[in-house]
């Protein structure tokens, strides 16, 4: 199936910096969305970017589907970005829309 | 406010008492999926609805079961449950289940401890 590798796995900022997490797949994907893990448990949608480039707030990411990379970027850090940012893709391989997760970046926002 | 919601939210229990976890989507979404997630085996699916009276088994079903019923609405159903399943699980729904291309949405968690 569907490798999805996200790093770096672990990452400390001080609030205010700015960060670029990174998620390379295997194979091409129909779907690839980005989600925070917040420290409740819950899954936040943060985009849904198979391909391009979109933008929401201090957030925005690109999907370059060729290269089969992701890119999120977070800028001007706050402590509300703490938790774990999960890349999850969906190749045309699989029937039943089953989203293959990254094991994550656990992000930490010190203040 | 369109949403995927699950009940309970919390829920510890004892090994053999039966459970059900709801699932309801308000979005008119066709398919339907819960999750597991556990440390260190991340996100895994455990069964799967293209629609309704649809379902099909993903990646980790033993020990479970769901109905698809009503289009809304998508349990889970734990008949026995074990100590190994004792987990945080995930509902999920995307407008469509074939092909890909639908960005999916999910609901809250339920955080199950079976002792």
């Amino acid at each position: 199936g569907i490798q999805v590798e996200q790093s770096p796995p672990d990452l400390i900022l001080q609030e205010g910096a700015n960060s670029t997490l990174r998620c390379n797949f295997s194979d091409s994907v129909n779907n690839l969305q980005w989600f925070h893990q917040n420290p409740w448990g819950q899954l936040i949608n943060l985009f849904y970017i198979p391909s391009g480039t979109k933008q929401n707030g201090r957030l925005s990411a690109t999907t370059v589907a060729t290269e089969r990379y992701s890119l999120l970027y977070i800028s001007s850090s706050q402590t509300t970005d703490s938790g774990v940012y999960f890349c999850a893709v969906e190749s045309g391989e699989t029937s039943g829309s089953r989203l293959t997760f990254g094991e994550g970046t656990q992000l930490t926002v010190n203040p | 406010e369109a949403q995927v919601t699950q009940n309970p939210r919390y829920l510890i229990t004892v090994t053999g008492k039966k459970l059900t976890v709801t699932c309801s989507q308000n979005m008119n979404h066709e398919y339907m999926s819960w999750y597991r997630q556990d440390p260190g085996l991340g996100l895994r699916q455990i069964y799967y609805s293209m629609n309704v009276e649809v379902t099909d088994k993903g990646d980790v079903p033993e020990g479970y079961k769901v109905s698809r019923k009503e289009k809304r609405n998508f349990p889970l159903i734990l008949e026995s449950p074990s100590p190994n399943q004792t987990s945080l699980y995930f509902c999920a729904s995307s407008l469509n289940g074939r092909a890909g291309w639908w960005e999916q949405f999910f609901g809250p968690g339920t955080r199950l401890t079976v002792l």
